[in-house]
């Protein structure tokens, strides 16, 4: 069974370009979540899809940061434009299941972003 | 709000020596709790899970209890290997099935 897959590993850009990463999750996985892991620190959620629907946003910072996830699959992650404060692991993860406690989640590799 | 304190690493041992990596809690309700590692290079994975108190999670000789009267998860293991070298995350899951995570803790095990 083929695992979390995301695009790009690794990103470098200047300050104020926009980006994007994108998710796959494994088939069959209703659950995605966006999570970003800064240097030393453990990864902080950013957003939560149920299919379609963000059904947990709080902690995007909307002013700059956008995500889709068209047809309950695959998912983008957006950043425009980006700030040096942006360079961090960004990571996706799926879930087989909601409801509390799951827990379960299946990471990607993640996207390394360096913005200079 | 919910929240997973972890002892600060590295922490550095030479093969076949006992660990323990503290993880304590603050929750509302009756949370599960996780152990997710990172190994150099690759994705984090889940290591092992308790989802009562009393529980123990278990797998690859790592065990954890959830105890709730001392709100702790501690991560043990009685001989580390080198391969066990990876960054260890603990973490809470609640009702809004979301994970916090712990700030990690750096293992590494010398030959």
């Amino acid at each position: 069974e083929a695992g979390v897959v995301q695009s790009p590993r690794y990103k470098i850009i200047e300050k104020k370009q926009p980006v994007a990463f994108w998710c796959n999750p494994i088939s069959g996985h209703n659950t995605l979540y966006w999570y970003r892991q800064n240097l030393g620190q453990g990864p902080e959620l950013l957003i939560r899809y149920e299919n379609e629907e963000a059904v947990d946003d709080s902690q995007l910072p909307k002013d700059r940061f956008s995500a889709e996830r068209l047809k309950g699959v695959d998912s983008t992650l957006k950043i425009q434009p980006a700030e040096l404060g942006d360079s961090a692991v960004y990571l996706c993860a799926s879930s087989p299941k909601g409801g509390r406690g799951a827990g379960e989640l299946f990471f990607g590799e993640g996207s390394r972003l360096t913005v200079l | 709000g919910n929240s997973v304190t972890q002892m600060e690493g590295p922490v550095t041992l030479s093969e076949e020596a006992f660990l323990t990596i503290n993880c304590t809690y603050t929750a509302t309700g009756y949370p599960s709790l996780f152990w997710y590692v990172q190994y150099p290079g690759e994705g984090l994975q889940l290591l092992l899970k308790a989802t009562k108190a009393d529980d123990k999670g278990s797998n690859k000789g790592f065990e954890a209890t959830y105890r709730k009267e001392t709100t702790s998860f501690h991560l043990e293991k009685g001989s580390v290997q080198v391969s066990d070298s990876a960054v260890y995350f603990c973490a809470l899951g609640g009702a809004t099935n979301k994970l916090i995570f712990g700030t990690g803790t750096l293992l590494a095990v010398q030959p």
